[in-house]
């Protein structure tokens, strides 16, 4: 168990639709990471968030956002979702502001109908 | 573009037999090298890491052998078990917001044959 929290395990939804995706990361952990999984892509970087503050964005799309919340768990939203957007979401966490190694939650299934 | 080249693909191995999996990196700003293994359902989980400094680091079975002129380090998973059957990632990571987070290969299937 590596201490970071994704809920839910699974999600299936309509395409359209908006979910929205909760982790709590490590205890003590200031810094938070969204990563999605796919077959064709492998492990994508979405976003950074340190201790509330957006860090980096990496390939994340316009319909998907998130937050870090003062007690420092965060929240990906994806709205508008499409067929393609199935994949499996992670979330890992670390507490440096970047860099070194993260620690991954069991991550959140999502399929898109 | 890829930051971080894995290979192979996909890697069978006897049991009590070395699996040995290979990454190449490009940008040398990058300063520390972890890998992860993935079991389906799952996860990736922190299996051992690297720092430039060191040419290898080894924990119980599993070894990173790394070279720095060449820009490349491996995993050595000595006595390769069944149970460690699962999917192998490397990485990557540097300093600063655009190189904090992890960058990662396209992964190895390991399947070690009893």
């Amino acid at each position: 168990d590596s201490g970071v929290t994704q809920t839910p395990k699974h999600l299936i939804t309509a395409t359209g639709q908006r979910v929205t995706l909760r982790c709590s990361p490590r205890s003590g952990d200031l810094s938070v990471y969204w990563y999605q999984q796919s077959l064709d892509q492998g492990l994508q970087f979405l976003i950074h968030y340190y201790n509330g503050e957006e860090r980096a964005k990496g390939n994340i799309l316009e319909r998907f956002s998130a937050q870090q919340f003062p007690d420092l768990h965060s929240e990906l939203n994806l709205s508008s979702l499409e067929l393609g957007d199935s994949a499996l979401y992670f979330c890992a966490s670390s507490p440096l502001s970047g860099g070194g190694g993260a620690f991954f939650g069991q991550g959140t299934r999502l399929t898109v109908v | 573009q890829q930051q971080v080249k894995q290979s192979p693909q996909s890697l069978i191995v006897q049991k009590g037999g070395i699996s040995i999996i290979n990454c190449a990196y490009e940008n040398t700003a990058f300063d520390y090298f972890p890998w992860y293994q993935q079991f389906p359902g799952k996860g990736p989980a922190l299996l051992i890491a690297i720092r430039p400094d060191v040419s290898e680091k080894k924990e119980g079975r599993f070894t990173i052998s790394f070279n720095k002129s060449a820009k490349q380090f491996s995993l050595h998973i000595m006595d390769s078990q069944p149970g460690d059957s699962a999917t192998y990632f490397c990485a990557a990571s540097g300093r600063g917001s655009t190189l904090g987070r992890l960058y990662f290969g396209r992964g190895t299937q390991l399947t070690v044959w009893p």
